[in-house]
C-alpha cells in the first residue's frame, strides 16, 4: 500500500463548479501538507501549504486538513478552463520542503 | 534568471549509453534539488545541493547516477550505461529556502528515453 493515495482521475466538470480534490495517507507523523498543480509538459508549482489540521484559505482555493482521518482535501470554487491541470498532494514530517511524499496527482479537467 | 531552465527538453538514449542533463536554478537560490517522475507517478527524491556542495543524496541510486553543481555553470545529473528503467522525466527544482512553506521552484524536466 502506497502512503500517499490520490485518485489519478480525470475528473471533469463544467465551469463555474466547486472542485473537491483529495488524498489519504497513511503515516500519522505527517504534519506539513502541500498541494502543487503541474499543467502538461511543465513542473509543478506549489499552490497551497498547511501546517497540522484546518483550513486555509487562498483567493479561490481553500485547503483543509483532517488528521484525525488521514485525509486532506483541496476546494476549488467558481472553476475555470485554465484551473485544468493535474493536482498533486505532498507531504512530509519534518520541515522540509524537499523530501516530500508525492500522490500520483488527480488530473482535472474544466470544460468551458 | 527568473525560472529554472532545464536542458535538453528530450533526450533518447540507447541501452548501455550515457546521459547528462543540466539544470540552471533560479538565480540567487542556494538550493538545487533533482527528482526523477516515471510514467507520470509519484516524484522521487534524488540529490540535493547547498550551493555546489552535497546536501543530502539519499535517494540518489548507488551506482550510475552521479550529480555536480559548480560555480558558474549548471548544475549536472548524469546517468552511466544507462537501462530502460531510467527512463522518466527528470525535473530540477530550486528553492531560496529550505521550511516546508519555501517554494519549490521547478524546471519544465528533461524527458529522457532509453530505448
Amino acid at each position: 500500500q502506497k502512503e500517499v493515495e490520490q485518485d489519478p482521475g480525470p475528473l471533469s466538470v463544467p465551469e463555474g463548479a466547486i472542485v473537491s480534490l483529495n488524498c489519504t495517507y497513511s503515516n500519522s507523523a505527517f504534519q506539513y501538507f502541500m498541494w502543487y498543480r503541474q499543467y502538461s509538459r511543465k513542473g509543478p508549482e506549489l499552490l497551497m501549504y498547511t501546517y497540522s489540521s484546518g483550513n486555509k484559505e487562498d483567493g479561490r482555493f481553500t485547503a483543509q486538513v483532517d488528521k484525525s482521518s488521514k485525509y486532506i482535501s483541496l476546494f476549488i470554487r467558481d472553476s475555470q478552463p485554465s484551473d485544468s491541470a493535474t493536482y498533486l498532494c505532498a507531504m512530509s514530517a519534518d520541515k522540509s520542503n524537499y523530501q516530500l511524499i508525492w500522490g500520483a496527482g488527480t488530473k482535472l479537467i474544466i470544460k468551458p | 534568471g527568473e525560472e529554472v531552465a532545464q536542458t535538453p527538453k528530450h533526450l533518447v538514449r540507447g541501452e548501455g549509453q550515457k546521459a547528462k542533463l543540466y539544470c540552471a536554478p533560479i538565480k540567487g537560490h542556494s538550493y538545487v534539488f533533482w527528482y526523477q517522475q516515471v510514467l507520470k507517478n509519484e516524484f522521487k527524491f534524488l540529490i540535493s545541493f547547498q550551493n555546489e556542495n552535497v546536501f543530502d543524496e539519499t535517494g540518489m541510486p548507488k551506482e550510475r547516477f552521479s550529480a555536480k553543481c559548480l560555480p558558474n555553470s549548471p548544475c549536472s545529473l548524469e546517468i552511466q550505461a544507462t537501462k530502460l528503467e531510467d527512463s522518466a522525466v527528470y525535473f530540477c527544482a530550486s528553492s531560496h529556502r529550505l521550511p516546508y512553506n519555501s517554494p519549490l521552484h521547478f524546471g519544465n524536466g528533461t524527458r529522457l528515453t532509453v530505448t
